[in-house]
């Protein structure tokens, strides 16, 4: 399984554009990119997938550079309420078994 | 989207009890249901895999003996955390992924449940 690795905290002000990048050099051809939040005491909740280029969705955006040994999630206009745990997995979406395995993620943390 | 719900949220239990947490997807079938656990300030980690009619796949280090997996439908799995210790005490996250053949979709995760074991 690839293996990910995120910053492990940042700081933002509200209204401002956050953009972590999340390093999987080892990512295989079948391997899909996922981004997970997590508030405290609460299960992760799912933000954004994709496999290359770019995706977007009505709350983020994810940029994936052609040899997709990274990943940017892109967080626009960030809120007090985005500041939560954000997670990076790397796994392969056509595999009957599905098993999610998850690094440290990163702790961003909005600021008024 | 689709819901996935744990119950209990929280739980207190006495040392050397057992305890069963259940996990139900509400407006899905998932043949396959994951349980994690975290403890503060630490990630998640991949407990076991939980199959329906058929028994669980534990990941390396997890004893499948202590930490009992049931999947008899394909809505609803449940944990049973057997002679539970202070040790135990954690934050115990299910989740589960809409069936559609080979393709996975996304993963929905429970609220979670706190266990303190006291």
């Amino acid at each position: 399984l690839a293996k990910t690795t995120q910053p492990i905290s940042m700081d933002s002000y509200e209204g401002q554009e956050v953009n972590i990048t999340c390093s999987h050099n080892n990512i295989a051809t079948n391997d899909y990119i996922t981004w997970y939040q997590q508030f405290p005491s609460q299960g992760p909740r799912f933000i954004i997938q994709g496999y290359k280029t770019k995706v977007t969705n009505e709350v983020a955006s994810l940029f994936i550079p052609a040899d997709r040994k990274s990943s940017t999630l892109s967080l626009p206009r960030v809120s007090l309420s985005d500041t939560a745990v954000y997670y990076c997995l790397v796994g392969d979406r056509g595999s009957t078994l599905g098993r999610l395995y998850f690094g440290r993620g990163t702790q961003l943390t909005v600021w008024p | 989207g689709a819901v996935v719900s744990q119950h209990p949220s929280r739980v207190i239990c006495k040392s050397g009890t057992s305890v069963k947490i259940e996990c139900r997807s509400l407006d899905f079938q998932a043949t396959t249901m994951f349980w994690y656990r975290q403890f503060p300030k630490q990630s998640l980690m991949l407990m076991a895999t939980s199959n329906e009619g058929s028994k669980a796949t534990y990941e390396q280090g997890v004893e499948k003996d202590k930490f009992l997996i049931n999947h008899a439908s394909l809505t609803l799995s449940t944990l049973t955390v057997t002679s539970a210790h202070p040790e135990d005490s954690s934050f115990y996250i299910c989740s589960a992924r809409r069936d559609r053949g080979r393709v996975n979709t996304e993963a929905f995760f429970g609220q979670g449940t706190r266990l303190t074991v006291v």
